[in-house]
């Protein structure tokens, strides 16, 4: 069974940082792409980024280029993003999610940006 | 970038109802390799979002046959044959032909009447 489990939301100030993990099981972490995907509360759903398997392809929303990074380690079967710089407006769940076709997706983490 | 069109918004339908979902793309999403990369989800209150339909018409599995996916080029459906209590939630299409970015349509709201 697949499973995604995102942790490292919480409460930050706005211009803070925070980094998100997602731990991945029940498929081959190594040959899969993964993306981040968020929902503002009450709203639907955004992409901001993907990475290719092996890391070397990396792509971003225009709303977090320059301020998120996407990474991932196989070795470790985890996925992470770093976002720094946050705005109000960066407050959402954020979501791990399998492959470009969204297969799966995980429980979420909350990161609310307010001072 | 692509924009994904639902209708309606909002959907009351009565259980034991069909109830049906549009989704429009901004242009086509047939791929250079034949395939249309045009998906649905299913979020339930509280809930992560859930994959029904995958490549318009495939049903994920563990998906009920009551949901089908049809359309092509930039005009898509999602349809329940037979509402049940367990459908309420918000439906969304994806699609993943024209990417970055992936887009989504902005959720139709599905409510028992």
């Amino acid at each position: 069974e697949v499973q995604l489990v995102e942790s490292g939301g919480g409460l930050v100030q706005p211009g803070g940082s925070l980094r998100l993990s997602c731990a991945a099981s029940g498929f081959t972490f190594s040959t899969s792409d993964m993306n981040w995907v968020r929902q503002a509360p009450g709203k639907g759903l955004e992409w901001i980024s993907n990475i290719s398997p092996s890391g070397s392809s990396i792509y971003y929303a225009d709303s977090v280029k320059g301020r998120f990074t996407i990474s991932r380690d196989n070795a470790r079967n985890s996925l992470y993003l770093q976002m720094n710089s946050l705005r109000d407006e960066d407050t959402a769940v954020y979501y791990c999610v399998r492959s470009n076709w969204c297969a799966n997706w995980g429980q979420g983490t909350l990161v609310t940006v307010s001072s | 970038d692509v924009v994904m069109t639902q209708s309606p918004l909002s959907l009351p339908v009565t259980l034991g109802q069909p109830a049906s979902i549009s989704c429009r793309s901004s242009q086509s999403l047939v791929f250079s390799d034949g395939y249309t990369y045009l998906h649905w989800f299913q979020q339930r209150p509280g809930q992560s979002p859930r994959r029904l339909i995958y490549k318009v018409s495939n049903r994920d599995s563990g998906v009920p046959d009551r949901f089908s996916g049809s359309g092509s080029g930039t005009d898509f459906t999602l349809k329940i044959s037979r509402v049940e209590a367990e459908d309420v939630g918000v439906y969304y299409c994806m699609q993943g032909t024209h990417w970055p970015p992936i887009t989504f349509g902005q959720g139709t709201r599905l409510e028992i009447k």
